[in-house]
């Protein structure tokens, strides 16, 4: 099993629909990340959490809220779809007692359609 | 503020050729520098980093060199193998809390 798992894989919804994308991790880390992957741009950051009761914006936050339900889930949501939200949503993880060492966990990736 | 550039891909390469994929960063102070892979279908993993000038980073056969003064970190491999077809991404941090910050990824196809 993936120590990073990602919910659901694919969805395809319409233009104003709330989604929920969900992440769970089994590593034991304290720090998760919601990226959104887009063709040419890389990925950008939307929302970390370096705890249950820390949570903060990236860069691309507008549009975009989370949840973290306990240390092992972070879960993003898309409160009214838009079609440029299209995209690949990766959640990712890192440890705590290794600043900067860059090493982050990713999952699979959600791919999210707006209709 | 801070950025990576990547060449354009896609990179198509024959098996067993040298791989160079070019990397460019624009930061303050002196970040950390990463090489990402992502193979179909799956997230993305690390591959290699350096965390200071002249440092090598190396994995898997890849290896990129932390240049602060053409401030690049070029991947590169002396034979390709059709397994490493992937997206490969550069990425910067700083602030010491894993932001990332990536290139736009450069797709790598290998023929055998």
């Amino acid at each position: 099993d993936a120590d990073v798992t990602q919910t659901p894989r694919n969805r395809i919804t319409k233009t104003g629909k709330r989604i929920m994308l969900e992440c769970s991790q089994t590593k034991g880390h304290d720090r998760m990340y919601w990226y959104r992957q887009d063709p040419g741009l890389g990925l950008r950051l939307i929302y970390y959490s370096f705890d249950v009761k820390d949570i903060n914006k990236g860069e691309i936050s507008d549009g975009y809220s989370v949840s973290r339900q306990a240390q092992a889930k972070f879960s993003l949501s898309l409160e009214s779809a838009i079609p440029n939200q299209t995209a690949l949503y990766f959640c990712a993880t890192s440890e705590t007692d290794r600043p900067n060492t860059g090493e982050l966990f990713f999952g699979e990736g959600s791919r999210l359609t707006v209709l | 503020g801070n950025s990576v550039t990547q060449m354009e891909g896609p990179v198509t390469l024959s098996e067993e050729a040298f791989l160079t994929i070019n990397c460019t960063y624009t930061a303050t102070g002196y970040p950390s520098l990463f090489w990402y892979v992502q193979y179909p279908g799956e997230g993305l993993q690390l591959l290699l980093k350096a965390t200071k000038a002249d440092d090598k980073g190396s994995n898997k056969g890849f290896e990129a060199t932390y240049r602060k003064e053409t401030t690049s970190f070029h991947l590169e491999k002396g034979s390709v193998q059709v397994s490493d077809s992937a997206v490969y991404f550069c990425a910067l941090s700083r602030g010491g809390y894993n932001k990332l910050i990536f290139g736009a990824g450069t797709r790598l196809a290998v023929h055998p």
